[in-house]
């Protein structure tokens, strides 16, 4: 079984900070990796899919990047509305999707 | 708009049965997968199964096989999640979800199923 890791598993920062997260996976994925928000008491909500496309209506300051086994999700200048726990997730075509363990992210 | 609209909290007993739903509108139903993800009190999301309403065709995680069954009725746009005998660790927040070429793109607001004597 492909396994994911996230890094930090938590995070405070500064309003206006760059924020990086990174997902990694055990083996290669190529770019079959998206990212969820979730807000606390509410559903997931798509961020990212495909490792770098932003879903529609997400705003411009979340980017992905990365292939292979090492991705990151970016947030350019965190906003106050940024608190939450961010997921990645990883899929194949068995189906077989596997989530990592999440990073919460709060204000400084 | 596509809306994702699940049934209401549960609290249970060990042993009972239940049965939720999550009914969808807005889009084309019975030709894209939709399917069930668990989040566990203060725990991360695990993908349970899914199900493609047209021909019922249903997959399962393999962490979870047998413990419930993913059902659908196509001519309402409702998809079902089954337990036959309840266990205390199956308290958590269910989700369904929407599945479109490799993500879930629009989630149900979650059921929340206690389990408890």
């Amino acid at each position: 079984d492909i396994q994911m890791t996230q890094s930090p598993s938590s995070l405070s920062a500064s309003l206006g900070d760059r924020v990086t997260i990174t997902c990694q996976a055990s083996q290669d994925i190529s770019k079959y990796l998206n990212w969820y928000q979730q807000k606390p008491g509410k559903a997931p909500k798509l961020l990212i899919y495909d490792a770098s496309y932003v879903e529609t209506g997400v705003p411009s300051r979340f980017s992905g990047s990365g292939s292979g086994t090492d991705f990151t999700l970016t947030i350019s200048s965190l906003q106050p509305e940024d608190v939450a726990t961010y997921y990645c997730q990883r899929y194949d075509n068995v189906p077989s999707f596997t989530f990592g363990p999440g990073t919460k992210v709060d204000i400084k | 708009e596509v809306q994702l609209v699940q049934s209401g909290a549960e609290l249970k007993k060990p042993g009972e049965s239940l049965k939720i739903f999550c009914k969808a509108s807005g889009y084309s139903f019975r030709s894209q997968w939709i399917g069930w993800v668990r989040q566990m009190p203060g725990k991360g999301l695990e993908w349970m199964g899914m199900i493609y309403p047209d021909d019922s065709d249903t997959k399962y995680s393999q962490s979870f096989q047998g413990q419930f069954t993913i059902s659908v009725d196509k001519y309402i746009n409702t998809i079902y999640l089954q337990w036959n005998s309840l266990k205390a660790s199956d308290t958590a927040m269910y989700y369904c979800a929407r599945f479109h070429v490799g993500y879930f793109d629009f989630w149900g607001q979650g059921t929340l199923v206690t389990v408890s004597s």
